[in-house]
């Protein structure tokens, strides 16, 4: 198989606190990770990719400093929201690249629902 | 990677097949066209790909038409659990050691309906 998790799978927090949320390859490893945000009735939009022990690749418009991504393994990279304030509520996605024959595919985790107060 | 244009939304009854079309005119000759789903509020669940040739697994056939602009998913039994957004992404295959993104629009929404 190949499952992705993310921890937490929902949070609220106060304006202005930062959030870490957690994204995991249970059973392989993933030397890329992508993280994405969703707004209700929109599509997914990518923010960065996350390269195992390498620093992240952060799409236009998307602020490096205030969403930190670490990868420091081949199983999990951090999404952390710093200062967030609510405009940052959204649904967080991160995916895992898995070497399939001589592909790398991407498998999804179910999200994170951010809502900040 | 090229774009692909869905219509917003269908409808479809319960037992019955659900034929979801998806045009992508400009895609190139090393573009895979992928198909993905999105039950409300989970995350992504990949349904099948392929090239030019017809795809079928356990979940949907996927059918190309010879000149490749366009294509149509089928759920040949669609249930109320496969109510979600579909997603139709042309991308030049996920090579090894070439991560290229996926670049999503706003999909299909379908309706299953008892």
């Amino acid at each position: 198989g190949a499952v992705v998790s993310q921890h937490p799978s929902w949070v609220i927090c106060k304006s202005g606190t930062s959030v870490k949320i957690e994204c995991r390859s249970l059973d392989f490893q993933a030397t890329t990770m992508f993280w994405y945000r969703q707004f209700p009735k929109q599509s997914l939009m990518l923010m960065a990719t996350s390269n195992e022990g390498s620093k992240a690749t952060y799409e236009q418009g998307v602020e490096k400093d205030k969403f930190l991504i670490n990868h420091a393994s081949l199983t999990l990279s951090t999404l952390t929201v710093t200062s967030a304030h609510p405009e940052d509520s959204s649904f967080y996605i991160c995916s895992a690249s898995k070497r399939t024959g001589i592909y790398n595919e991407q498998f999804f985790g179910p999200g994170t629902r951010l809502t900040v107060l | 990677d090229a774009k692909t244009t869905q219509p917003p939304s269908m409808d479809c009854a319960e037992g019955r097949a659900a034929n979801l079309p998806c045009n992508h005119s400009t895609i190139s000759g090393n573009e895979y066209v992928y198909w993905y789903r999105q039950i409300h509020s989970q995350g992504p669940q990949y349904i099948i790909h392929g090239l030019k040739n017809n795809e079928t697994n356990e979940m949907a056939s996927l059918i190309i038409t010879e000149d490749r602009k366009s294509s149509t998913l089928i759920l040949p039994h669609a249930t109320l659990r496969d109510t979600a957004v579909y997603y139709c992404i042309v991308h030049r295959g996920v090579n090894a050691g070439n991560n290229r993104k996926l670049i999503w629009g706003l999909g299909t929404s379908l309706a299953v309906n008892p």
